[in-house]
């Protein structure tokens, strides 16, 4: 039962392609996030949605947009991607209202070459 | 937001008791104290969290003195799996009125046989 799930777990493109990484969850939380781990191991926020709602936007380029068709999933899109956006890239979900505890997916390993 | 200072890494053995450490010299009076921790290649994964004095639940014990200026994480006879990176977080970080966690670079800790 897996509770934050990610596709694809890898993924390998050229620069200037776009791209897009699923994220969905079943434990019926209400706020979904986007992160960004970068070589140095540095976790760092991009995007919070609560209920299908934009409520964080980190300094993102806009070339990055996420998307919640609904509250159990919010997708990242990738535009012309480029050699910096090589990372991984984690999911999560917490309750609204639970302070810190939030749920992390299993991340997907983006490489731009 | 409160910053955090922890050590880069420490080492132990199967069994020994491990004490991991956080200043966070500027934290504030709404501030919560979290750990998590990540084992390579998946997620974040929430351990403990507090706000002053104990706290303990079935993975770690929690310290926090009564200036809340630091805080130590005690896992007790450690093993193997526990090998991981642990990061210690202060501050809601709160956008919008929703959690914003803030990761800095964390503690490798290395369990050895």
């Amino acid at each position: 039962d897996t509770a934050v799930s990610q596709t694809p777990k890898y993924l390998v493109t050229q620069m200037g392609n776009d791209k897009s990484i699923k994220c969905e969850q079943n434990l019926g939380h209400d706020t979904m996030y986007w992160y960004k781990q970068d070589s140095k191991k540095f976790l760092k926020i991009m995007f919070s949605y609560n209920n299908k709602e934009l409520i964080i936007n980190e300094t993102v380029p806009n070339r990055f947009s996420p998307k919640s068709p609904d509250k159990a999933h919010l997708n990242l899109h990738i535009n012309s991607l480029e050699l910096g956006d090589s990372a991984v890239y984690f999911c999560a979900s917490s309750q609204q209202g639970n302070k810190d505890e939030q749920y992390f997916g299993p991340g997907t390993r983006l490489t731009v070459t | 937001l409160a910053k955090t200072t922890q050590p880069i890494s420490m080492d132990s053995y199967e069994g020994q008791e491990v004490n991991i450490t956080c200043s966070h010299n500027n934290i504030a009076t709404n501030d919560y104290i979290t750990w998590y921790q990540q084992f390579p290649s998946q997620g974040p994964r929430f351990i403990i969290q507090g706000y002053k004095t104990k706290v303990t639940n079935e993975v770690a014990s929690l310290f926090i003195p009564a200036d809340r200026k630091s805080s130590t994480l005690s896992l007790p006879r450690v093993s193997l799996s526990d090998t991981a990176v642990y990061y210690c977080l202060v501050g809601l970080g709160i956008s919008g009125g929703y959690n914003k966690l803030i990761f800095g670079a964390g503690t490798r800790l290395a369990v050895h046989p």
